[in-house]
């Protein structure tokens, strides 16, 4: 299994803009997954991008993959207040493990 | 259909005491897998189950067992609780371990004093 490594650490932005984070990996996957947390929660699934695709859409939500890279972004457009939570990605190779980083703490100021 | 239940939601433990947390789910799923979160440190696997008689260890799996008799439960037993065990534990499970989305429990905050 393989852990993803968000960045930055912590993010804060103000209502209406958009938010990217970023997730490293270091070997080759099968698929990455998005996951978000508010605060004491358990975490909700978002989107899940396969190896084979570049770019997925959910709403407001707009993920990417580059797998020459060992990368991953998403992408919030026009944040809200509600958006304010933590992000995991969870690169998935070879085995059935879902890992995960540390996060990405998204606070949007109203 | 519950989802992902965990009871219980809080727990204060003596040092050396033992317990169990309870993970059920109603989506019969064969992953379910248990995890700590501490401050700062995200979320960190302590076991999986890739189906019914099936366990493995993740991470961090010193000081806890875990069995899967039935592809519903999936308990996780502190045998001698630590003050470094003291942790949020969420519990999850997926259709399958590969290529589907995980659907967590609320969580069990546990202090262990």
């Amino acid at each position: 299994s393989q852990q993803g490594e968000e960045d930055p650490q912590a993010l804060s932005i103000q209502e209406g803009e958009n938010a990217t984070m970023n997730c490293s990996y270091k070997t080759s996957i099968n698929n990455l997954q998005w996951y978000r947390q508010n605060s004491g929660r358990g975490l909700v699934h978002l989107i899940l991008i396969r190896s084979n695709e570049r770019e997925k859409h959910s709403g407001r939500l707009r993920v990417t993959l580059d797998t020459s890279k060992k990368s991953s972004s998403l992408l919030i457009t026009a944040s809200r207040a509600a958006d304010t939570a933590s992000y995991f990605c969870a690169p998935q190779g070879g085995s059935e493990k879902l890992v995960f980083g540390k996060g990405t703490k998204l606070t949007v100021n109203p | 259909n519950a989802g992902v239940t965990q009871t219980p939601k809080f727990q204060v433990l003596k040092t050396g005491q033992s317990m169990t947390l309870q993970c059920a789910q109603d989506m019969n799923h064969e992953y379910m897998s248990w995890y700590r979160q501490d401050p700062g440190m995200g979320l960190r696997l302590i076991h999986y189950s890739v189906g019914a008689g099936i366990t493995d260890q993740g991470e961090v799996p010193n000081g806890y067992n875990v069995s899967r008799s039935t592809t519903e439960d999936f308990p996780l037993r502190l045998l001698s609780a630590a003050p470094s065990q003291t942790s949020v534990y969420f519990c999850a499970s997926s259709y399958s371990g590969q290529q589907y989305e995980a659907f967590f429990g609320q969580g069990t905050r546990l202090t262990v004093v």
